[in-house]
């Protein structure tokens, strides 16, 4: 069945760095890669997604990277900031099935 | 605030007991997602139901079962409840039923089995 790896599973940044969290999925018929922040005691909410037709999307300091052929993408947040520490979960589905998320990254910025 | 409601927020119970989770849809979904999420771990997939019907199924306990009822809302039993249930169990849903669109959560319900 499908598997989703996650890493890290812990990211320390300096405020203003980059962070970057990469996943891999195991079936090639998945088409629909969404990332999830998870802030403490909270619900989980969409912060972007991307699609198996398009390499790259990009939404202010977020951005996602696809590569189909390899089964990887990857989260990048720039000029991290304090309120971007949570939990992220990257997330793979099939068509008409069900969607597995990565086991998380802890992310901490420090100020 | 998602639109997605949970009831309980909190349920304590006894090991062997039944308890009933429910989960109200954000206006206009038709699928219902639940997951389990155990302590500092990621979130397990259960099970999808869509404008009623069962959709997909995860690795979710013969234990546990779940509906979908004509109002679109859904239920979460879990039966002959072990230490090891205890978990926040959330409810998501999405306005189509392939899985290409942003699941809503809801605050989720956790359950304590002592």
């Amino acid at each position: 069945g499908e598997n989703v790896e996650q890493h890290p599973s812990t990211l320390s940044v300096q405020e203003g760095d980059s962070a970057v969290i990469k996943c891999t999925y195991s079936d090639s018929a998945s088409n629909y890669f969404p990332w999830y922040k998870q802030e403490l005691g909270k619900r989980p909410q969409l912060i972007i997604d991307i699609r198996s037709n398009v390499g790259e999307k990009k939404d202010q300091r977020i951005a996602v990277t696809l590569n189909k052929t390899a089964k990887h993408f990857s989260l990048h947040i720039t000029e991290t900031q304090p309120e971007d520490s949570a939990v992220y979960f990257c997330a793979a589905t099939l068509p008409f099935f069900k969607t597995i998320f990565g086991a998380g990254t802890r992310l901490f910025v420090k100020a | 605030d998602s639109g997605v409601t949970q009831t309980p927020k909190h349920l304590i119970t006894a090991t062997g007991q039944r308890v009933t989770l429910r989960c109200s849809p954000r206006s206009g979904d038709l699928s219902v997602y639940w997951y389990q999420q155990s302590l500092d771990q990621g979130l397990q997939f259960l099970i999808q139901y869509y404008n009623g019907e069962e959709r997909a199924k995860g690795n979710i306990l013969e234990r546990f079962s779940a509906q979908q009822f004509p109002d679109l809302h859904s239920e979460l039993n879990l039966s002959s409840l072990e230490l090891g249930d205890s978990a926040l169990y959330f409810c998501a849903s999405s306005v189509e039923g392939a899985g290409f669109s942003e699941q809503f959560f809801g605050p989720g319900t956790r359950l304590t089995v002592l």
